[in-house]
């Protein structure tokens, strides 16, 4: 059973610079979400999409972030210009289609640290 | 900003004994989930519950929902070492079935 996969898991690099987060769903799932968790929080909803399409954005998601799907399997998600504040763990979660609130399948998640 | 407050932010119990957590929220929900989290690692879902269930079972778990008061508990009977983790509720609402709004959590500790 292949459950979400993220990579990297770690990463490390300094303000200003640009990083780029993959995330592989579990392959029957339509819908694929981000989250960003700091410590001692709980996670918060960055954006999600179903099959390809991007349907909702927090506005935590500044222009800074933008996340992709292009064929509806894999998504990536790069910050530029990274600050402090990006330190965090980003999760990515996937979803079945049907029906209302199914729950969701996390990966380990990649964490950010920003020199 | 986090959608509930958890009670108590920091849980410490003996192996064998019960452990409850409780889970505040402030808009109208279609469900609410608990998951668990082992340091480091992702989340695991636990349960879910729908706005028109009171209580569900699983195993060792029992979840109740009370919608009036917004509120939810979970209970974890006879507990191990190996629940050791955080936990964490999460709503789902309104016209977005997609993203789930996550409490702060409680980190529970299980001394053998």
């Amino acid at each position: 059973d292949t459950g979400v996969s993220q990579d990297p898991r770690h990463k490390i690099t300094k303000r200003g610079q640009n990083v780029t987060f993959r995330c592989d769903p579990i392959s029957e799932h339509n819908r694929l979400y981000w989250y960003r968790q700091t410590l001692g929080q709980g996670p918060e909803f960055l954006t999600y999409f179903q099959n390809e399409a991007q349907l909702e954005k927090s506005r935590l998601l500044s222009d800074r972030f933008s996340a992709e799907r292009p064929k509806g399997s894999f998504s990536t998600l790069e910050i530029q210009r990274t600050e402090q504040g990006d330190s965090a763990m980003y999760l990515c979660a996937s979803s079945p289609l049907e029906g209302a609130g199914q729950p969701q399948h996390f990966g380990d998640g990649t964490r950010l640290s920003i020199l | 900003s986090q959608q509930g407050e958890e009670d108590p932010q920091a849980l410490s119990i003996q192996e064998g004994e019960n452990a409850t957590m409780n889970c505040s929220y402030k808009t109208s929900i279609n469900n609410l989930q608990w998951y668990r989290q082992n340091s480091g690692r992702g989340l695991v879902h636990l349960i879910l519950i729908r706005s028109n269930e009171r209580e569900k079972h699983s195993g060792r778990l029992r979840v109740t929902l009370d919608t009036s008061k917004k509120s939810s508990s979970l209970l974890i009977t006879a507990s191990r070492a190996a629940d050791t983790a955080s936990y964490f509720c999460a709503t789902s609402g309104g016209t977005s079935y997609g993203k789930l709004t996550f409490g702060q959590g409680t980190i529970l500790t299980v001394h053998p």
